[in-house]
C-alpha cells in the first residue's frame, strides 16, 4: 500500500518568507508526528498529533513553528518568517493504534537563502 | 526524559566482516526501542524494534538486537556485512502512548557505518 507522502520534496526560501509543508499520513494511521534532521541538531522530535487529543508541541523551537492535521489525516507544518537555521530536512511519520513503530516518509529538504 | 547514546558515530569495516553498533539509553520507565536506517538521500527505514517479550530481536537485512536492561543498553548487530548495508543506522527510543501506539521517538546521533571491499 501506499506509504507516507510529503510534499513538496525540496522547497527554497528567502529568509523572512513564510513555508508550508504537507504530510499525507499512512491511511488508517492515526498518530502523526514531525521531526526534523539537521547536520548541527541530529534528528529531532517537532510536534505529535494522536487521534483527537490535545497535540504534543513541546519539540517546536518557536512560536514561529505551528502545524495542524485536518480530519484526523493529512498534517501542514507551518513556519512563520523563516531564518538559515531553520534549513534542514523535515520528516514526517505515521503508526497506527497500538502499533509501535512509526512509518517515516522522504522528507523534505528546505533551505532557507 | 529519556535519551540515546550511540557511541560510535562511524564505524569502518570490511565486507563479510562481523559488525556490532552500539546504543545505550536513560529512561526511568520502560521504553520501546527501535533501529531505524537512513541509505544515502533516502528516508528512515525500521531495521528491527523491541516492545516487549524476547529480548533477542531479528530485523530486515540480517540484522539483529539484544535487549539488556541491566546494562541499558541495544546493540545492533550482523554476522557478516555487505557493501550495500553501507548506511546511517540510528537508535531511537520512545514512551508507550496510553492510546496505544507510541508517543516521540528520541534518537541519537547516528552511526555511519561504511563497508570496504
Amino acid at each position: 500500500g501506499a506509504g507516507v507522502s510529503q510534499s513538496p520534496s525540496n522547497k527554497v526560501t528567502e529568509k523572512g518568507k513564510d513555508v508550508e509543508l504537507r504530510c499525507d499520513p499512512i491511511s488508517g494511521h492515526t498518530a502523526l508526528y514531525w521531526y526534523r534532521q539537521s547536520l548541527g541538531q541530529g534528528l529531532e522530535f517537532l510536534i505529535y498529533f494522536q487521534g483527537n487529543s490535545a497535540p504534543d508541541k513541546s519539540g517546536l523551537p518557536s512560536d514561529r513553528f505551528s502545524a495542524e492535521r485536518t480530519g484526523g489525516s493529512v498534517s501542514t507544518l507551518t513556519i512563520q518568517r523563516t531564518q538559515q537555521e531553520d534549513s534542514a530536512v523535515y520528516l514526517c511519520a505515521s503508526s497506527f493504534m497500538g502499533g509501535g513503530e512509526q512509518y517515516f516518509g522522504p522528507g523534505t529538504r528546505l533551505t532557507v537563502t | 526524559a529519556q535519551s540515546v547514546t550511540q557511541l560510535d558515530s562511524q564505524v569502518p569495516v570490511f565486507e563479510e566482516a562481523p559488525v556490532e553498533l552500539r546504543c545505550n539509553y536513560s529512561s526511568s520507565v520502560s521504553v520501546y526501542l527501535f533501529w531505524y536506517v537512513q541509505y544515502p538521500n533516502q528516508g528512515l527505514q525500521l531495521l528491527l524494534k523491541y516492545l516487549s517479550g524476547s529480548t533477542l530481536v531479528k530485523g530486515i537485512n540480517g540484522f539483529e538486537a539484544e535487549f539488556n536492561k541491566s546494562q541499558t543498553s541495544f546493540h545492533l548487530r550482523k554476522p557478516s556485512v555487505h557493501i550495500s548495508d553501507t548506511a546511517e543506522y540510528f537508535c531511537a527510543v520512545s514512551l508507550g502512548s496510553s492510546q496505544g501506539g507510541s508517543e516521540k521517538l528520541v534518537f541519537g546521533k547516528g552511526t555511519k557505518l561504511t563497508v570496504n571491499p
